[in-house]
């Protein structure tokens, strides 16, 4: 167990629709990460929150948007759902505002498939 | 933008023997940090090991160690005595700690120890 917690695991939904994606920190890290990961590729950036505040954009979609609440949990909300969403959005956190020379701590991933 | 090549998309190795896996990266700054992430079947991201580029030695994490050659921008991880419990995506992420807020990672290797 990494310490951050990613739910749900595993989410299945139509086009066109709506979901949500909650992360829960390691305890005591301030910096929230959200990554998109498709089939068969590496990692892209999404977006960045530091103790609340958006701090880094990255190829996030108008269609995605996200938030970072006073107990430091993030919510990735993904809307009007396309067949090329589907993906493993991972989660990731640390204490400094920059990722830092300890690098990240990643959740175990949030399983997306739009059908 | 970062960009960071992973030029192997997979390989294989024999139990108990040596790999190494290549990575370049792409940078004006001169100092940033790299690292090497290790992505099982379970699809859990996990740090291998990380290098800080003002440091000139390479680091060293039990049977994982790099090759840091920073004036040719190439990060190899090698892993001795592979066993199977390294088949696994392998992920370089190159980090400046100055003006981004996000990694970037190489496409991956998908490394496969055969017994």
């Amino acid at each position: 167990d990494s310490g951050v917690t990613q739910t749900p695991k595993h989410l299945i939904t139509a086009t066109g629709q709506r979901v949500t994606l909650r992360c829960s920190p390691r305890s005591g890290d301030l910096s929230v990460y959200w990554y998109q990961q498709s089939l068969d590729q590496g990692l892209q950036f999404l977006i960045q929150y530091y103790n609340g505040e958006e701090r880094a954009k990255g190829n996030i979609l108008e269609r995605f948007s996200a938030q970072q609440f006073p107990d430091l949990h993030s919510e990735l909300n993904l809307s009007s759902l396309e067949l090329g969403d589907s993906a493993l959005y991972f989660c990731a956190s640390s204490v400094l505002i920059f990722g830092g020379k300890e690098g990240y701590t990643f959740g175990s991933g949030t399983r997306l498939t739009v059908v | 933008a970062q960009t960071v090549t992973q030029s192997q998309p997979e390989m294989s190795v024999q139990e108990a023997e040596t790999v190494t896996l290549s990575c370049t990266y792409d940078t004006s700054e001169n100092n940033y940090y790299l690292f090497w992430y290790k992505q099982p079947p379970s699809r859990q991201m996990i740090l291998v090991i990380r290098q800080e580029a003002y440091k000139q030695q390479n680091a060293t994490e039990n049977r994982f160690s790099v090759n840091f050659q920073k004036a040719a921008k190439s990060f190899s991880l090698k892993i001795s005595d592979s066993q199977l419990g390294d088949t696994a995506m392998y992920f370089c992420a190159f980090m400046n700690p100055k003006a981004s807020n996000q990694f970037y990672f190489g496409t991956g290797t998908s490394l496969t120890v055969i017994p």
